[in-house]
């Protein structure tokens, strides 16, 4: 498996308190990944990064900030949380070099807002 | 938006038998790629193809893309209770970025 941590594995919070997901890599890998994922949605992108301090928008960025400021670790924020936003949170890494690179998967943050 | 639609969304079969789900999708792609999903886990890479092929085989699995149709099929063959999981689809256009779809819940009862 590689080497992907994702924390906490499971987290509840209140409405309009901030919360930050973890996410850290031994592969050394140059491109990160946040999804969320929800019945009947499959997997959605967030944020990416392609390098340190490099980062860009996906699908459903709305509400969502994050930050790498060192290879192995990508933050993800809620700044302000909402109950639309519980969800399955899942960090992936990819190599980026050559062609076609699979994405390799966390085991997911649980995130519950009351 | 989603990008890939599987079909069937569950699928429900004996051990020993073939399991067939299928995705379509709606831009222009540079490859798609299988992942399979355990109950709890995150997901796996299972296969990729690239746009100029047509057929691809890893093992009792076999994947075919129709880029003129704009769809893929996933055949795991003489299935087993452990290919109990989800199958999702992602497309991969520019940049690095993945498409999934909602993907198909497959269960093989032994």
């Amino acid at each position: 498996d590689a080497g992907i941590t994702q924390s906490p594995r499971h987290k509840v919070t209140e409405t309009g308190t901030p919360v930050t997901l973890r996410c850290h890599q031994t592969e050394n890998h140059r491109y990160m990944y946040w999804y969320r994922q929800d019945p009947g949605h499959g997997l959605r992108l967030i944020h990416y990064s392609y390098g340190v301090k490099d980062t860009d928008k996906g699908e459903v960025s709305d509400g969502y900030s994050v930050s790498r400021s060192k290879t192995e670790d990508f933050l993800l924020t809620l700044e302000s949380a909402t109950s639309s936003q519980t969800s399955v949170y899942f960090c992936a890494i990819s190599d980026g070099r050559g062609d076609y690179q699979p994405q390799h998967f966390g085991d997911g943050t649980r995130l519950s807002i009351l | 938006s989603q990008q890939g639609e599987e079909d069937p969304q569950a699928l429900s079969i004996q051990e020993g038998e073939n399991a067939t789900m299928n995705c379509s999708y709606k831009t222009s792609i540079n490859n798609l790629q299988w992942y399979r999903q355990n109950s709890g886990r995150g997901l796996v890479h299972l296969i990729l193809i690239r746009s100029n092929e047509r057929e691809k085989h890893s093992g009792r699995l076999r994947v075919t893309l129709d880029t003129s149709k704009k769809s893929s099929s996933l055949l795991i063959t003489a299935s087993r209770a452990a290919d109990t999981a989800s199958y999702f689809c992602a497309t991969e256009g520019n940049g690095n970025k993945l498409v999934f779809g909602a993907g198909t819940i497959l269960r093989v009862k032994s």
